[in-house]
């Protein structure tokens, strides 16, 4: 079946602007992740999402960024007034549950000029 | 605090040549431990979790809970084998916390 599907696969703007990116899990995975993957920095744990359950937002780095999850399948990431530092592949995974593996998108590369 | 660490963050080996990836972790727990691999031009997949304690594409590691660490090897590696590799711990909240991973590269 599909897997873990990004939009849009790049995106570049400008300082200041909004973005907003886009994940669609797998059919049926109840828990979703969003991460970001900056040069020389790994994975950083930005949100979960596990069912009905509120949200765990505690690596959002900023009040700057958001995310919400609608109808428990598509989840949007929103960055208000990018900046440069904002500049990094923000990457989705889903989980069919707690304790199952995590499937990765591929990704979308931000870049902030 | 839950943490882990890759502290090689290239590493060059021979084909044929064993290889050894080193992971360490900080956490209060019982740690649950995982081996991502990225090849390139492909998404992040999962190599090996230890509690499958299985051997994927010769791969294995050990979780030892004295020294905190999970070191991913091979005995003999496979230009294949070129990768990013990242250490992630599972950890409370079921977050996951993720190495700053380390490049291989195998050398025909």
């Amino acid at each position: 079946g599909a897997g873990v599907s990004q939009s849009p696969s790049n995106k570049v703007t400008e300082k200041g602007k909004d973005v907003e990116l886009r994940c669609d899990p797998i059919s049926g995975h109840t828990a979703l992740y969003w991460y970001r993957q900056s040069l020389g920095q790994g994975l950083e744990f930005l949100i979960y999402f596990q069912g009905n359950s509120a949200p765990d937002k505690s690596g959002l780095p900023s009040d700057r960024f958001s995310a919400e999850r609608t109808g428990g399948s598509v989840s949007t990431l929103t960055i208000q007034r990018t900046q440069q530092e904002d500049s990094a592949v923000y990457l989705c995974a889903s989980q069919s549950g707690s304790w199952e593996t995590q499937y990765f998108g591929p990704g979308t590369r931000l870049l902030v000029l | 605090a839950q943490r882990v660490t890759q502290p090689e963050k290239l590493l060059s080996v021979f084909k044929g040549a064993p290889v050894e990836l080193k992971c360490n972790y900080s956490y209060s727990g019982s740690p649950e431990l995982f081996w991502y691999v990225q090849y390139s031009r492909q998404r992040l997949q999962l190599l090996l979790r230890h509690i499958s304690r299985e051997s994927i594409k010769g791969f294995t590691a050990d979780l030892n809970k004295g020294e905190t660490s999970f070191h991913l090897k091979k005995p003999f590696a496979q230009e294949e084998d070129s990768a990013m590799y990242y250490c992630a711990l599972r950890g409370t909240g079921n977050q996951f916390y993720f190495g700053t991973g380390t490049s291989l590269t195998v050398i025909p």
